[in-house]
């Protein structure tokens, strides 16, 4: 069975401080890793990696893959109020179906 | 740009009464999905359509029942609710029906079973 897993579970920060999100995976058929920002509701993509791009990077926000240690980081640079959501991990398998993780709550205080 | 919309946003419902969670999207998407997601457990998929007549269940889909009729409807339908289907419903869907990846979401339905 597919499993993702995300650290921490909730982290604090102040606006301007740079954030590391972790997720780890074990899979028995990696396609793609995917990360998706919560913020009131709705989940909306951020980013996918695969075997053949392992950095993706946008704004302040970037992801590296590392498919040797069966994980992923989400940075957040210069952090801001309105980057507060739940972030989530989520693997696509072979079976059509995406395995989430349970996310990371980040909170940014002004 | 409506996307992905979900209705109602809210439902209470009674232990044992059945309803229809309604999704509608118009960006001629084939793959369709119904997740729920609970405290510290992420999303876990219900049902799932790669196109209209087809759909096959996911990880949870125990008490729920799909149809797909047209490419733009996903109906979710709660046969017997149970207090153990209280959450919050996200209904998405993808333009890549082969790895459902990419995917865009609905703004959800909070229902709670009494």
């Amino acid at each position: 069975e597919d499993k993702v897993v995300q650290s921490p579970l909730s982290l604090v920060v102040h606006e301007g401080d740079t954030v590391t999100l972790n997720c780890s995976y074990e899979v028995t058929n990696f396609r793609s890793l995917l990360w998706y920002k919560q913020e009131k509701k709705a989940p909306t993509f951020l980013f996918m990696l695969t075997s053949s791009g392992i950095e993706k990077k946008s704004g302040r926000l970037s992801s590296i893959l590392d498919k040797k240690e069966l994980s992923s980081i989400l940075n957040i640079t210069a952090t801001q109020t309105g980057d507060s959501a739940i972030y989530l991990c989520a693997h696509s398998g072979s079976a059509r179906q995406l395995t989430f993780g349970s996310g990371t709550q980040l909170t940014v205080l002004p | 740009n409506a996307g992905v919309t979900q209705t109602p946003k809210f439902q209470v419902l009674k232990t044992g009464q059945s309803m229809t969670l309604q999704c509608a999207q118009d960006m001629n998407h084939e793959y369709m999905s119904w997740y729920r997601q609970d405290p510290g457990m992420g999303l876990r998929l219900i049902h799932y359509s790669v196109g209209a007549g087809i759909t096959d269940q996911g990880e949870v889909p125990n008490g729920y029942n799909v149809s797909r009729s047209t490419t733009e409807d996903f109906p979710l339908r709660l046969l017997s609710a149970a207090p153990s289907q209280t959450s919050v419903y996200f209904c998405a869907s993808s333009y890549e029906p082969a790895t459902n990846e990419k995917l865009f979401f609905g703004s959800g339905t909070q229902l709670s079973v009494l």
